[in-house]
């Protein structure tokens, strides 16, 4: 039969607008988040990091926010461009262990940009 | 300096037949991660290699499903007597160092079982 996916959430806006993604993380020893960008068809895209000793930092048009006290993450787009569409993914790896290497996907956010 | 490469870009097989997915990773990087994403969803982590060692595989099903990084060569991802719940794009991944780094990932394979 036919299989039914899930709903993502989503977030439409005005092309030169800023954008704000949002992701919650549940793992409070996680000490390392990237912010990765997705089209269809294709890989993800690394956009940012962030450690969990910084609470902001800033790249090309792009900054992440870390609020550790309630496990907040969200990536800012300054002047939206439509070829900022796509899904954005957060993740996180937790330090130490043996689970060091592993990335913990969240479940994305489609971003549509409007010319 | 060309990106973490995957092929074949897609691939079909019969229930039953096996999948063999190959990743270079990125020049310099000697750690490997796979990842299956199902349609909508975000990438599950399967195993993270280094040359010759499996590091971690808490993500990889017990059974058909295997994972090696030779020496030389590229990183497989093997899945014997596949079944259509396997249908999903399989991505790899490569980072220079292992903890806390940035893993860059490859355009990924598109596995469909008939």
């Amino acid at each position: 039969g036919e299989s039914v996916g899930l709903h993502l959430p989503t977030l439409s806006v005005q092309e030169g607008d800023n954008s704000i993604i949002n992701c919650a993380y549940s793992n409070s020893a996680s000490d390392y988040f990237i912010w990765y960008k997705q089209e269809s068809g294709k890989g993800p895209q690394f956009i940012i990091d962030i450690r969990s000793n910084m609470d902001k930092r800033q790249g090309q048009r792009v900054t992440v926010l870390l609020n550790k006290t309630v496990k907040h993450l969200s990536l800012q787009i300054a002047a939206t461009q439509p070829g900022d569409s796509a899904v954005y993914f957060c993740a996180e790896n937790i330090a130490g262990g043996t689970s060091y290497g592993k990335l913990t996907f969240g479940q994305g956010t489609i971003l549509t940009v409007h010319p | 300096n060309a990106g973490v490469m995957q092929n074949p870009r897609h691939l079909v097989r019969r229930r039953g037949q096996e999948a063999r997915l190959r990743c270079s990773p990125m020049k310099g990087h000697s750690h490997v991660y796979w990842y299956r994403q199902l349609p909508e969803e975000g990438l599950k982590f399967m195993v993270y290699l280094q040359k010759e060692n499996i590091i971690d595989e808490s993500g990889m099903p017990k059974e058909r499903f295997s994972a090696e990084f030779p020496k030389e060569g590229p990183s497989i991802l093997r899945i014997q007597q596949v079944v259509r719940g396997d249908s999903a794009a399989y991505f790899c991944a490569s980072s220079p160092r292992g903890e806390s780094d940035i893993q860059y990932f490859g355009a990924g394979t598109r596995l469909s079982v008939l």
